[in-house]
Parts: C-alpha cells; sequence; structure tokens
C-alpha cells in the first residue's frame, strides 16, 4: 500500500520569501512522485515528477523537490515566492503494481504582499 | 496533443435525481482513466478507474457508478443523488502509471 502525508495543510509566505512545501510517502516499492498544483475552480496541474535518475527535480514556475529516499520525503520549494503561486499544491506518489496515484491531501498556499 | 474534456461545468440537482457526468480524451489510444472527488477544503477522493474499455474498479463503496462504453469515454452516474455528492468532479488521464492529465472539472450542488 501507498500514502502520502502532507504536513501543513495550509502555509502562508510573503512575496519574494523561500516557499517550502512538505511531502513523505509510504510505499513498497519504488516510487513515482509528483508535484501538482490547483488553482481555484480548475483541475490539476503538473508542476514536476521523479521517477528514476537524478534526485533533484527542476517543474515548471521555478519549483524544484529533491526525493530522499532516506527520509521518504520530497519537499517543494521555490527560492523565490511570487503572488501567482497563491494556490493549493497536491503531493501524489504512484508505482507500477498499483496502477494508480494516491495523493494528498493537498497545502493552501497564501503569498502576503 | 492530447485533451481531455469534461461535461457539464457546473450543475445543480435536486436530491434524489440522476446523475451522468462525461469525460472524454482525445489525442491518445488506451488510456488509464479515473474519477475523482473534492469536496471543499478537502484534498482527492479516488472514486472510480478504468485501465480498459469495459474494466471499473470501484475505491470507495457509495450510489455512485462508472461506465467505460467505449475506449476514451468514462462516464459517472448516479440513480439518486445524496445531499453529500456535492463536491468537484475531475476526471484525468495517463499513459500508464505516471502522469496524470485532469480534465477542467465539473462543479455539482446537490440541493
Amino acid at each position: 500500500a501507498q500514502s502520502v502525508t502532507q504536513l501543513g495543510s495550509h502555509v502562508s509566505v510573503s512575496e519574494g520569501a523561500l516557499v517550502l512545501l512538505r511531502c513523505n510517502y509510504s510505499s513498497s516499492v519504488p516510487p513515482y512522485l509528483f508535484w501538482y498544483v490547483q488553482y481555484p475552480n480548475q483541475g490539476l496541474q503538473l508542476l514536476l515528477k521523479y521517477t528514476t535518475g537524478a534526485t533533484l527535480v527542476k517543474g515548471i514556475n521555478g519549483f524544484e523537490a529533491e526525493f530522499k529516499k532516506s527520509e521518504t520525503s520530497f519537499h517543494l520549494t521555490k527560492p523565490s515566492a511570487h503572488m501567482s503561486d497563491a494556490a493549493e499544491y497536491f503531493c501524489a506518489v504512484s508505482d507500477a503494481s498499483a496502477g494508480k496515484s494516491t495523493f494528498g491531501d493537498g497545502t493552501t498556499l497564501t503569498v502576503k504582499p | 496533443s492530447q485533451t481531455i474534456h469534461q461535461w457539464p461545468a457546473t450543475l445543480v440537482q435536486p436530491v434524489g435525481s440522476p446523475l451522468s457526468l462525461e469525460c472524454t480524451v482525445e489525442g491518445t489510444s488506451n488510456p488509464n482513466l479515473y474519477w475523482y472527488r473534492q469536496a471543499a477544503g478537502r484534498g482527492l477522493q479516488l472514486l472510480f478507474y478504468s485501465v480498459g474499455i469495459g474494466q471499473i474498479s470501484s475505491e470507495v463503496p457509495q450510489n455512485l457508478s462508472a461506465s467505460r462504453p467505449q475506449d476514451r469515454q468514462f462516464i459517472l452516474s448516479s440513480k439518486k443523488l445524496l445531499l453529500s455528492d456535492s463536491g468537484f468532479y475531475l476526471c484525468a488521464w495517463s499513459p500508464g502509471v505516471e502522469t496524470q492529465y485532469f480534465g477542467p472539472g465539473t462543479r455539482l450542488l446537490v440541493l
């Protein structure tokens, strides 16, 4: 069985500050890991993903995440927050045996001017 | 390129009425298809997924059902809606177990 825990349902940062959204996963096999973003009343959009290879992955809009197997983590970061980053962010894990992804409960990011 | 469509975009239905939400994918073949529900302020709940025509896996027992009559068509149905069925319904497709591509969603309000 696989699971995802997103620490902090709400995160608030000032514009220009570091963004750190935390995600821990559980998987019995090597996982595929994803971060998605959702703007109000829209579907989810892929930010970045880790499948194999380099553990630091870069995505769209300046976001990046690092896969740390020893910590079972896949935290999302961005050096400098922009007002347009305000949205809900979902971490997800999948593996070939499951045939589907498991999503975390989401973290709402607020960016203050 | 691939696109995913959902309709209707919004729907207001009385309790006890039937439901049919449709999702279609263009530009790919034999996709995995998924239905999720997102209640207000909450995460995504996987309702159904399908790896092929007529193959439906149900994740959560409820009064909803899903069907896949064609390769790229996925339908979510109910015979009698409950108040608790209100929410934002998202359809998604994937080529396998990697990235899921989401539709724009259907906002359902049951009164």
